[in-house]
């Protein structure tokens, strides 16, 4: 069965530190692996998808096929980074599949 | 930038009420998907639609559920007689291709059956 744990609920850091949310997924196919970011109230939006490999807004994320993880990376915390982050695994290439989250607090 | 649109963002219904949440895709996607979220659980998938018919459904999407297209540019998702348990966040999400890559989501609507 495909499934996507994320460990932390809440993961809380003050601004310039280092963040790495973690997220490890269960899947016999060739995974394809999201982190969507949702601001306070507002939509569900893309950050990073595996196969792009590019940084957005600073934050990284590398499929360890080894150890089947796909942790969110950044250098620098910053304030605005504040908010829920999903991990999503795409199933048959259309269908996703999420984590339950965890809520990143960047602390001044 | 183009965005899907939810109405309302915000619907109370009584049990055993039928509720219909609307969604606006982005004009030229094909695809057409309803996720749900119950507070404090994952974001889960219900539905998917392309070409006037469901491609696929999960085990939630049972016969209380539908979805229809009924203009062109609505995507409905009917829940015929409410459960206290489908209070939820439901996310209508619409993509050009059947690929999760392609995704955008609406920003939902919360769901409160009382």
């Amino acid at each position: 069965a495909q499934r996507v744990t994320q460990p932390e609920k809440l993961l809380s850091v003050f601004k310039g530190a280092p963040v790495e949310l973690k997220c490890n997924y269960s899947y016999s196919g060739s995974p394809e692996l999201f982190w969507y970011v949702q601001y306070s109230r507002q939509r569900l939006q893309l950050l990073l998808r595996h196969i792009s490999r590019e940084s957005i807004k600073g934050f990284t994320a590398d499929l360890n096929k080894g150890e089947t993880s796909f942790h969110l990376k950044k250098p620098f915390a910053q304030e605005e980074d504040s908010a829920m982050y999903y991990c999503a695994l795409s199933v048959y290439g259309n269908k996703l599949v999420f984590g339950a989250g965890t809520i990143l607090r960047v602390k001044s | 930038e183009p965005e899907v649109t939810q109405t309302p963002s915000h619907q109370v219904t009584q049990m055993g009420q039928e509720v219909i949440l609307r969604c606006v895709p982005i004009s030229n996607h094909l695809y057409f998907y309803w996720y749900r979220q119950i507070l404090g659980q994952k974001v889960e998938f219900l539905v998917s639609f392309y070409n006037n018919e469901i491609s696929e459904k999960s085990e939630i999407f049972d016969d209380q559920f539908s979805v229809e297209r009924p203009d062109g540019s609505n995507f409905t998702l009917k829940i015929r007689s409410t459960k206290l348990e489908d209070s939820a966040m439901y996310f209508c999400a619409s993509s050009v291709e059947d690929r999760a890559y392609g995704y955008t989501f609406g920003s939902g609507t919360r769901l409160t059956v009382v």
